[in-house]
């Protein structure tokens, strides 16, 4: 079964320091894409960086880089220099192609990071 | 930029009213979602449709049905909302990427509705 998993609930970090938040996935699809979005306290899902399952490079989209290590179904993000508006919530999210042809996005559980000046 | 708007950002509504959530993308994108996002459950999808006048039930579709007469607007219909549909509902419609055929969602602000 396609199942995300991140484990860390609440993470902090000093402003301007760099922050790691952990993703595990698990599919037994050989294509597959993998997602990161941002919540802020108000609410929308921000789409922050995509990496997909035959992508050689890491992605990296501003201050933010996908750390994927396929062997270890692993979909890290890392966002460098962090920012007092970095503080939410961060969700993983893996899509599969539907049977129909549709893909459908699993999203983890999420991480709640708070950067502290 | 991809613009996805939803009509309301809070919506309180009494037991056994009718509810209408609309949401609308400017960007030309095939398919459409709605999502209900709870403490504790993650976000789970309602419906979605992936073209106009087509619809197909997601994990959660009781209680909710859906209409797209216009490629631009889903929209979410609670038949007669009950305290149990309390939550955060929020829409989302996608770019197919032609490089591996998987699909980027877009969200909207969300709306979070009250049944009282």
């Amino acid at each position: 079964a396609q199942k995300i998993t991140q484990t860390q609930p609440g993470m902090f970090v000093q402003e301007k320091e760099a922050v790691t938040l952990d993703c595990t996935y698990d599919t037994s699809d050989p294509s597959y894409g993998l997602f990161w979005y941002k919540q802020p306290s108000s609410g929308e899902m921000i789409f922050l960086i995509y990496q997909g399952s035959y992508d050689q490079q890491n992605a990296t989209e501003g201050r933010y880089s996908l750390n994927f290590q396929k062997a270890r179904k692993s979909a890290n993000l890392v966002i460098s220099a962090s920012q007092l508006g970095d503080s939410a919530m961060y969700f993983c999210a893996m899509s599969n192609v539907f049977s129909g042809g549709y893909n459908k996005l699993i999203f983890g559980a999420g991480t709640r990071l708070a950067v502290h000046p | 930029d991809v613009k996805v708007t939803q009509s309301s950002r809070y919506l309180v509504k009494r037991t056994g009213e009718k509810v209408f959530l609309e949401c609308v993308q400017d960007m030309d994108h095939e398919n459409m979602f709605w999502y209900r996002q709870d403490p504790g459950l993650g976000l789970r999808l309602i419906y979605f449709s992936y073209d106009v006048k087509m619809k197909e039930k997601g994990d959660i579709p009781e209680g909710y049905s859906v209409s797209r007469e216009k490629k631009e607007r889903f929209s979410l219909i609670l038949e007669s909302a009950s305290t149990n549909q309390t939550s955060m509902y929020l829409c989302a419609s996608s770019l197919i990427r032609l490089d591996d055929y998987q699909e980027t969602q877009y969200f909207g602000p969300g709306t979070r509705l009250l049944v009282l």
